[in-house]
């Protein structure tokens, strides 16, 4: 969607290493939301953002996993260090209204 | 959330219409019923979303039964284009709760 812009679209990285996935979504948000998606387990919500607030991270896998939103047009979530059952789709989405518009996404495999 | 009950897959002929049921039994008076999918690499696409009356989009009908309990949703003439992962959420109208994804309904629409 035009709407969230993600990147990297592919990332290609080996276990230990520092990852860093990005998110620019539009303006006229409040929430902004961090998903995994895997075939084992399908579409996991990591996190959630009100405000640039974070409000529930329980999803977060472990602590190698963190989250920010400096301000409304910027999100990361970053794995450090990487391990290869982090490989996954990551997702981030808005939700404008009660529409949630997601990204395209980014596609992450740690070797 | 509400937890709801999908079929794991269906097909359907092109050209004809796609019924998809959701099983919502457990809901609350103050929860919408939301339908997404999802085509093949791509995030999820918001479709329609309802409370208790019928509903009806560019993309879709949707039919809530008079005890809430479960929902249908139409594609009244499905197009290839259709085959995705259909997903019924159903969550309160409280723009910046988290919103989670059950494993939905694997469409095909088939020549």
């Amino acid at each position: 969607d035009a709407g969230v812009i993600q990147s990297p679209r592919h990332e290609v990285t080996e276990m230990g290493q520092e990852v860093t996935l990005r998110c620019k979504p539009i303006s006229g948000h409040n929430s902004l939301f961090w998903y995994r998606q895997t075939m084992m387990r399908g579409l996991e919500l990591l996190i959630y953002f009100n405000n640039n607030v974070p409000i529930d991270d329980s999803g977060m896998p472990e602590d190698r996993f963190s989250a920010k939103m400096p301000n409304a047009s910027f999100s990361t979530l970053k794995i450090q260090p990487s391990e290869p059952r982090d490989s996954a789709v990551y997702f981030c989405a808005i939700l404008l209204g009660e529409k949630l518009f997601f990204g395209s996404g980014t596609q992450l495999s740690v070797l | 959330d509400a937890k709801t009950t999908q079929p794991t897959s269906m097909d359907c002929a092109e050209g004809r219409a796609a019924n998809l049921p959701c099983n919502h039994s457990t809901i609350s008076g103050n929860e919408y019923v939301y339908w997404y999918r999802q085509i093949h690499s791509q995030g999820p696409q918001y479709i329609i979303h309802g409370l208790k009356n019928n509903e009806t989009n560019e993309m879709a009908s949707l039919i809530i039964t008079e005890d809430r309990k479960s929902s249908t949703l139409i594609l009244p003439h499905a197009t290839l284009r259709d085959t995705a992962v259909y997903y019924c959420i159903v969550r309160p109208y409280n723009a910046g709760n988290m919103l989670t994804f059950g494993g939905g309904t694997r469409l095909m629409v088939k020549p």
